[in-house]
């Protein structure tokens, strides 16, 4: 079944430490790809987008992902993490005229 | 235009009523899109319109649930005999045709059936 898959369901990390959340996907063909965030109480925000070109994409806040088209993966990196983090991220993609979600990580930071 | 609006944002009902949400999309967009979240979960699509026409529906959207665009600017959805399992956070997202385009979401309502 065509998929949006997110390893991680919950991270625990400390501040100045490096993230990585994985993502997959099951869409054969030519997708666009995100990342959204939800800080506590606040609506889904876009925190970078990869339609085409340079497979490292730089959004906003430091973060970074990078499109590995033959691993079907999209994961998002930071290098060093910050207590406002904390949130819930969700990868997710677009093969046709809707964007399908993954389940989500909520990320929650240590100060 | 400061973004996606969304009315009520919270709405508590009892099981076996109706219920309509709203939602004004960003003027210039031309789709809009309705999703539905449970805790635990991502957003799931429910349906979208590009303009008035609505150009699909999610098979997980039962009967009992419809959406309207009528101007091709905001956004109705009607919840006919809500259920208990119906009780989710519905968002509603804008965009230009997709492509390169992102989608904006609102903030949602909360729907609650007791």
């Amino acid at each position: 079944a065509q998929s949006v898959s997110q390893h991680n369901h919950h991270v625990i990390l400390s501040e100045a430490a490096s993230l990585e959340l994985g993502c997959n996907y099951s869409y054969g063909g030519t997708v666009n790809l995100f990342w959204y965030v939800q800080y506590p109480g606040q609506h889904l925000q876009l925190l970078l987008k990869y339609f085409s070109g340079d497979p490292l994409v730089k959004g906003i806040k430091g973060f970074e992902a990078e499109f590995i088209k033959s691993k079907f993966s999209f994961n998002l990196r930071k290098p060093s993490v910050q207590w406002s983090d904390t949130a819930e991220y969700f990868c997710a993609v677009n093969p046709d005229d809707k964007i399908i979600f993954g389940k989500g990580t909520r990320l929650h930071i240590l100060p | 235009d400061t973004g996606v609006s969304q009315d009520p944002r919270h709405k508590i009902t009892k099981r076996g009523q109706n219920v309509t949400f709203r939602c004004d999309p960003i003027s210039e967009h031309n789709r809009l899109y309705w999703y539905r979240q449970t805790l635990g979960q991502g957003p799931e699509f429910l349906t979208y319109f590009q303009n008035e026409a609505q150009l699909e529906k999610s098979r997980l959207l039962s009967d009992r649930f419809s959406a309207e665009r009528p101007k091709g600017s905001f956004s109705t959805l009607e919840i006919q005999r809500t259920e208990q399992g119906d009780s989710a956070m519905y968002l509603c997202a804008s965009s230009f045709i997709l492509g390169t385009a992102e989608a904006f979401f609102g903030q949602g309502t909360r729907l609650t059936v007791v």
